[in-house]
């Protein structure tokens, strides 16, 4: 699978969105951009994932460059709900198991 | 919302003993996971299990390690010999193509 790039940490206002970069500069035609978060030490949670187009659901959204060399998770109106550690995953469709790397520890502040 | 049980939520255990930790997976789902986290470091895979069969293990699981469905619903992760370093929080997670859905976790700790 291919890796990720992720910055360790960011800071984001209460209300505002939250914008969390994901490079993933040598990812193959066939594999898939996975976005899974972890709220202090519960089990990782299922946010979205896409392949090329980009992608909405209730939680999130995720854009990915047209070259799908990175990606950005958007979470349009932060609470403090959402601090938590974000991880971006490339995962091949043919491969099952999921690789975690460090994430970026979101801090939605007041 | 279909929900992945783990039990114990903690077990305590003392070095050299067999620990067994148990997950009830998502009736339609497939493929089944092990993952642990080690305080304060990231998640890390352990083993996939599909068709009543290992699919891929990580190097962490070693011959002291076992998985098995042994009821057909139940899916469990059998530590045979613990040592101080397998304290850990173990994740069972179960899923099919797109994704997986995660349990809250056992905290293992072995004194």
């Amino acid at each position: 699978d291919a890796k990720t790039t992720q910055p360790p940490s960011m800071d984001c206002a209460e209300g505002r969105a939250a914008n969390l970069p994901c490079n993933h500069s040598t990812i193959s035609g066939n594999e898939y951009v996975y976005w899974y978060r972890q709220i202090h030490s519960q089990g990782p949670q299922y946010i979205i994932h896409g392949l090329k187009n980009n992608e909405t659901n209730e939680m999130a959204s995720l854009i990915i460059t047209e070259d799908r060399k990175s990606s950005t998770l958007i979470l349009p109106h932060a609470t403090l709900r959402d601090t938590a550690v974000y991880y971006c995953i490339v995962r091949n469709d043919n491969n099952n198991d999921m690789r975690f790397g460090a994430g970026t520890r979101l801090t939605v502040k007041p | 919302e279909p929900e992945v049980t783990q039990t114990p939520s903690h077990q305590v255990t003392q070095m050299g003993q067999e620990v067994i930790l148990r997950c009830v997976p998502i009736s339609n789902h497939l493929y089944f996971y092990w993952y642990r986290q080690i305080l304060g470091q990231k998640v890390e895979f352990l083993v996939s299990f599909y068709n009543n069969e290992i699919s891929e293990k990580s190097e962490i699981f070693d011959d002291q390690f076992s998985v098995e469905r042994p009821d057909g619903s139940n899916f469990t992760l059998k530590i045979r010999s613990t040592k101080l370093e397998d304290s850990a929080m173990y994740f069972c997670a179960t899923g099919g193509r797109y994704g997986y859905t995660f349990g809250s976790g056992t905290r293992l700790t072995v004194v």
